[in-house]
């Protein structure tokens, strides 16, 4: 299994740019997870997706930041217009089910630089 | 609300040395408490949790981790440290939102000396 694949590893744009983080999960996992995480703020949830339906958004910062899961191989979380604030490593992550007890397999993240 | 502390943001140690990184949560109920491993440049890796039962459990790499209720507490214990353990470590808390939400502490970053 090549676990959760994340791409681009690391992405530098200028100041409002539009930024695509792209996510591929575990085939067979019905749960995604897309997470910042921050010097400031430590690891935070932006949003849940289950059976490609967004559940919880409540992360998700502003406006600016939209996430979609076109299927259940594929997602994506898009910034624009992108802002310095906005550089930090997001990872996505996947699970087989919603239970407490079904384990988030985390990505390799992706390094965001806003300049 | 749920919460997660982990009161050491750096740690060093020796190689061989052991180790124990605190955490401390806050949840009204029987907490699920779970500890992950990010080594450099990587993802996050599940070492161990904690649902219910015996309260010493046991994971991944040699690590074990003792939940105690009355302290609030599920620190990560290793009895001998490798330079490869040399990571951050991040505790978390599974949170109340009908699904396998998670909690994280800020993290430790632990460094291991030659």
């Amino acid at each position: 299994d090549a676990g959760v694949i994340q791409s681009p590893r690391h992405e530098v744009t200028e100041m409002g740019q539009e930024v695509t983080l792209r996510c591929k999960p575990i085939s067979g996992h019905n749960s995604l997870f897309w997470y910042r995480q921050t010097m400031m703020r430590g690891l935070e949830l932006l949003i849940y997706f289950n059976n490609n339906v967004p559940i919880d958004d409540s992360g998700m910062p502003e406006d600016r930041f939209s996430a979609k899961m076109p299927n259940a191989s594929f997602s994506t979380l898009k910034i624009q217009p992108s802002e310095p604030r906005d550089s930090a490593v997001y990872f996505c992550a996947s699970s087989l089910g919603t239970r407490v007890y079904n384990e988030q397999f985390f990505g390799p993240g992706t390094r965001l630089t806003v300049l | 609300a749920q919460s997660v502390t982990q009161p050491d943001i750096h740690i060093t140690v020796s190689e061989g040395a052991s180790l124990e990184l605190r955490c401390n949560y806050s949840y009204g109920a029987t907490p699920y408490l779970f500890w992950y491993v990010q080594s450099p440049g990587q993802g996050l890796q599940l070492l161990l949790k904690y649902f219910s039962g015996d309260t010493l459990v046991q994971g991944i790499k040699g690590f074990e981790a003792e939940f105690k209720r009355s302290q609030s507490s599920f620190n990560l214990r290793k009895p001998s440290v490798h330079w490869s353990d040399a990571a951050e470590y991040f505790c978390a808390v599974g949170a109340s939102g009908g699904y396998n939400k998670l909690i994280f502490g800020a993290g430790t970053r632990l460094a291991v000396h030659p």
